[in-house]
């Protein structure tokens, strides 16, 4: 059971928007920690896609967002292309814990 | 270009100690925070242990707390991760991660992870 819910997964078709929900509670997301994603393609390395909520780092397409309110955060991928299929995770930090947490991670699939 | 390369991984029994390594490059070691981060076949993440700039602030997942120290070697740009009283449910591909210097938490560059396997 992960600290930070995500759905275990989402699919849509290329060119088709989809979003990944990450759900946390008052003493990671809505405490007000940063919410970050990444995505870990088949038999590779997690690498960093979104970092303080909705910040992309160079070289992550814009077509990849993310958003936070509350104790929520989301991924929004627009223009689906078929190498987007991959897993992707959020991650904050929990006070309670004294730790980063990760979500469960959700696996896009694209149909 | 920045690199983090972790070996030391493998076969180990129920209650035995390995010790992994990380080897950076590319950047400046000393300047930034570290971590190691586990993935168990076929699951998701799960952060591990944290460690600042020079070693003297260190933070455990409770899960390994008391079996597993995390150390780093700024001259020698390497991070090291102490496993003992090992598990079985410790099995997984050990991940060492960058922070990003300015994100707290962000974890801007892993290496390829190595696997350890704990069995009889």
């Amino acid at each position: 059971q992960s600290v930070l819910t995500q759905p275990p997964s989402v699919s849509g078709a290329p060119g088709q928007r989809v979003t990944i929900s990450c759900t946390g509670s008052s003493s990671n997301i809505g405490a007000g920690y940063d919410v970050h994603w990444y995505q870990q393609l088949p038999g590779t390395a997690p690498k960093l896609l979104i970092h303080g909520n909705s910040n992309r780092p160079s070289g992550v397409p814009d077509r990849f967002s993310g958003s936070k309110s509350g104790t929520s955060a989301s991924l929004a991928i627009t223009g689906l292309q078929a190498e987007d299929e991959a897993d992707y995770y959020c991650q904050s930090y929990d006070s309670s814990l004294s730790g980063w947490v990760f979500g469960g991670g959700t696996k896009l699939t694209v149909l | 270009e920045v690199q983090v390369v972790e070996s030391g991984g493998g076969l180990v029994q129920p209650g035995g100690s390995l010790r992994l390594s990380c080897a950076a490059s590319g950047f400046t070691f000393s300047s930034y925070e570290m971590n190691w981060v586990r993935q168990a076949p076929g699951k998701g993440l799960q952060w591990v242990s944290y460690i600042g700039f020079s070693g003297s602030s260190r933070h455990y997942a409770d899960s390994v707390k008391g079996r597993f120290t995390i150390s780093r070697d700024n001259a020698k740009n390497s991070l090291h991760l102490q496993m003992n009283s090992l598990r079985a449910e410790d099995t997984a591909v050990y991940y060492c991660a960058r922070e990003h210097h300015l994100v707290p938490g962000a974890l801007d560059y892993w290496g390829q992870g190595t696997l350890v396997t704990v069995s009889s």
